[in-house]
């Protein structure tokens, strides 16, 4: 089957401490992206990456890192700068031309 | 000029009975308009999209009407059920830049017996 997972589920985290959450796809997709989603809010876009190697900044970057060293893979790094980290985060993919997004089912991470 | 509204915010509507949520959006680029249903603790999934060479999109009971003029376009649930009960998100982007979807706030929709 393909699609995107997202791992761990429930992720809980001491203040200062950096957290990295794990986003897979097998959609062979060329883009991914990160989203935050606060309770009755929308998707904020955190980062995106359109190809391997390369990712832009959304609109609310900062405290947060990315890499794209592969192409299924797309980590998102929590840092100790980020003030307000706690946050139903979401992953998706698109493929290259089109606009639809897939989206993963979302890790949850509580700062403690 | 990127922003997309979004109407109601939350939304309570009877077993059969027709779910209309409502969006605006200001920038003229615009022009592929999805709706994303998201489920409690879930990932956001396509409901159904329409571009503006049309006015109006129908897949079963679900409806995309679309006023190009005034910028807006809504989503109308026919026959809603129980399981309809979720959030649902506007979005736009324009066509040829699949990496500037723009999200609307949502609205919590629940259909109740």
């Amino acid at each position: 089957d393909g699609g995107i997972t997202q791992s761990p589920k429930y992720l809980f985290r001491k203040e200062g401490q950096n957290v990295t959450l794990s986003c897979e796809q097998n959609l062979n997709h060329d883009a991914m992206y990160w989203y935050r989603q606060d309770p009755g809010q929308g998707l904020r876009l955190i980062y995106y990456s359109q190809i391997v190697n390369d990712f832009q900044k959304g609109d609310i970057a900062e405290g947060y890192s990315v890499s794209r060293e592969k192409k299924e893979s797309f980590p998102l790094t929590v840092t100790s700068a980020q003030k307000n980290p706690t946050a139903f985060y979401l992953c998706a993919s698109s493929g290259s031309g089109d606009n639809e997004q897939f989206f993963g089912p979302g890790t949850r991470l509580t700062v403690l | 000029q990127q922003q997309v509204k979004q109407s109601p915010q939350s939304l309570i509507v009877q077993k059969g009975g027709i779910s209309i949520i409502n969006c605006a959006y200001e920038n003229t680029a615009f022009d592929y308009f999805p709706w994303y249903q998201q489920f409690p603790g879930k990932g956001p999934a396509l409901l159904i999209a329409i571009r503006p060479d049309v006015s109006e999109k129908k897949e079963g009971r679900f409806t995309i009407s679309f006023n190009k003029s005034a910028k807006q376009f809504s989503l109308h649930i026919m026959d809603s059920q129980p399981g309809d009960s979720a959030t649902y998100f506007c979005a736009a982007s324009p066509l040829d830049l699949y990496d500037k979807v723009i999200f609307g706030p949502g609205t919590s929709l629940s259909v109740i017996p």
